[in-house]
């Protein structure tokens, strides 16, 4: 089947931190990738996504890229700031077929302090 | 676009009472998720419909719950009877094409059952 690991938190940094958030998948086929930001009390907002090997996402300062080879998508941000402070799902869909669905890794909640 | 809007936002009810959830999609997108929220099993996956069939209900929990769709800019989520672990944060998504765009949440319904 197909599943999303990502790497567990809490994450704690001091703000202009360099941040990366591992995340691997497995998939029964070609999937699209995509990084959800959840801020305190919110719903989940798209933060990045790649549909295809070597793409790279970005926004806010945040990169993704697709590594085929080690089914990996892990985020990384050069400079954290208070604000990033939220939890961020890791996250893979199937197109086609019956596999709409999006499949979410577990979480990983970071916590930037000035 | 006001996005996907759920309501209510927040949800208190005593143990055996019936639940509604209420979710308008995005005009125009054609899948609809349901997701339920908790800190022990993280995201789950409840049920999704594609131009308004119920595609997959596998993680529907059991009978006491149940979702509808009559048109393409309205969804139900019911539970009856309630219990209080049912208590959680409900959220709808919906998305355009097969999915390589993301979905877009709705902000949620938070519901405690007491």
């Amino acid at each position: 089947g197909n599943s999303v690991t990502q790497m567990e938190g809490p994450v704690t940094l001091s703000e202009e931190a360099f941040l990366t958030i591992n995340c691997t998948y497995t998939a029964t086929g070609y999937p699209s990738l995509f990084w959800y930001v959840q801020y305190p009390g919110e719903g989940l907002q798209l933060l990045l996504k790649a549909t295809k090997a070597d793409d790279k996402g970005s926004n806010k300062g945040f990169e993704a890229t697709y590594r085929k080879e080690t089914t990996s998508f892990h985020l990384e941000k050069g400079s954290v700031q208070v604000s990033d402070s939220a939890v961020y799902f890791c996250a893979l869909t199937l197109s086609g077929g019956s596999n709409y669905k999006l499949t979410f890794g577990k979480g990983t909640l970071l916590t930037v302090n000035p | 676009d006001a996005g996907v809007i759920q309501s209510p936002r927040h949800e208190v009810t005593e143990m055996g009472q019936e639940v509604t959830l209420r979710c308008k999609p995005i005009s125009g997108h054609n899948s609809l998720f349901w997701y339920r929220q908790t800190m022990m099993r993280g995201l789950e996956l409840l049920i999704y419909f594609n131009n308004n069939v119920p595609i997959d209900d596998s993680g529907m929990p059991e009978d006491r719950f149940s979702a509808k769709m009559p048109n393409a800019s309205f969804s139900t989520l019911k539970i009856q009877p309630s219990e209080p672990r049912d208590s959680a944060v409900y959220f709808c998504a919906s998305r355009e094409g097969q999915g390589r765009y993301g979905y877009t949440f709705g902000s949620g319904t938070r519901l405690t059952v007491v």
